[in-house]
């Protein structure tokens, strides 16, 4: 059974920073591409980065790039989102999925419950 | 960037209905379509992918069609569990999403 499970949210001020983790398990990790979503609280959908199945190639959103650094380690399972210079705007639930872009784009199959991040003084 | 537009953004509709969504890409897309459903505090769930293809198991009163910049979501014969908000993404240059569909009951 895939499950991805992210962690790592909370409350940070504005220009702070944070880290947010995804476990994944039941596929093959390293053969997948993955990415991140966010949903800002009452909103839709917006995506926010992707990397590739070897972490070579990454892809960010306009609204997160240069303040957003995506990471993965394959030995242990697990997805990073490194997040700096935050901005009221960052609120939302962040969920890790798989799926990405890359020599073929892929839908999103599966994904985690989301961790909550809020930016607020 | 590919802009995604949904419509209607509210359908109000019957169990036992049949309903339809579209989504309109800003530049064609050829057929690099997904449709999601999301219920209230739960993660999007993939319905369809490549425009009409049907994930396993989703029941087959979901269907896809379009290409290019034109696309439809069908729901047939609607269930109480089918009420939800519904959003088409583009995956063929990176990824937008449209605004999302609230299928409400009648």
């Amino acid at each position: 059974e895939v499950q991805l499970f992210e962690s790592g949210g909370g409350l940070v001020q504005p220009g702070g920073s944070l880290r947010l983790s995804c476990a994944a398990s039941g596929f093959s990790f390293s053969g997948s591409a993955m990415s991140w979503v966010r949903q800002a609280p009452g909103k839709g959908l917006e995506w926010v980065s992707a990397i590739s199945g070897g972490g070579i190639s990454t892809y960010f959103a306009d609204s997160v790039k240069g303040r957003f650094t995506i990471s993965r380690d394959n030995s242990k399972n697990t997805l990073s989102l490194q997040m700096s210079s935050l901005r009221a705007e960052d609120t939302a639930l962040y969920y890790c999925a798989r799926g990405g872009l890359g020599y073929v784009n892929t839908q999103l199959d599966y994904w985690g419950q989301g961790t909550l991040v809020t930016v607020s003084s | 960037d590919i802009q995604m537009t949904q419509s209607p953004s509210t359908l109000s509709a019957s169990v036992g209905d049949t309903v339809t969504i579209t989504c309109r890409a800003s530049q064609s897309i050829s057929t690099w379509l997904a449709w999601y459903q999301q219920k209230p505090g739960k993660a999007p769930n993939l319905l369809i992918y490549k425009a009409s293809t049907l994930e396993s198991g989703v029941p087959s009163r979901f269907s896809g069609s379009g290409s290019g910049t034109e696309f439809t979501l069908t729901i047939s014969s609607l269930q109480p569990d089918d009420f939800a908000t519904y959003y088409c993404q583009q995956y063929n240059s990176y990824y937008t999403f449209g605004q999302g569909t609230k299928l409400e009951i009648k």
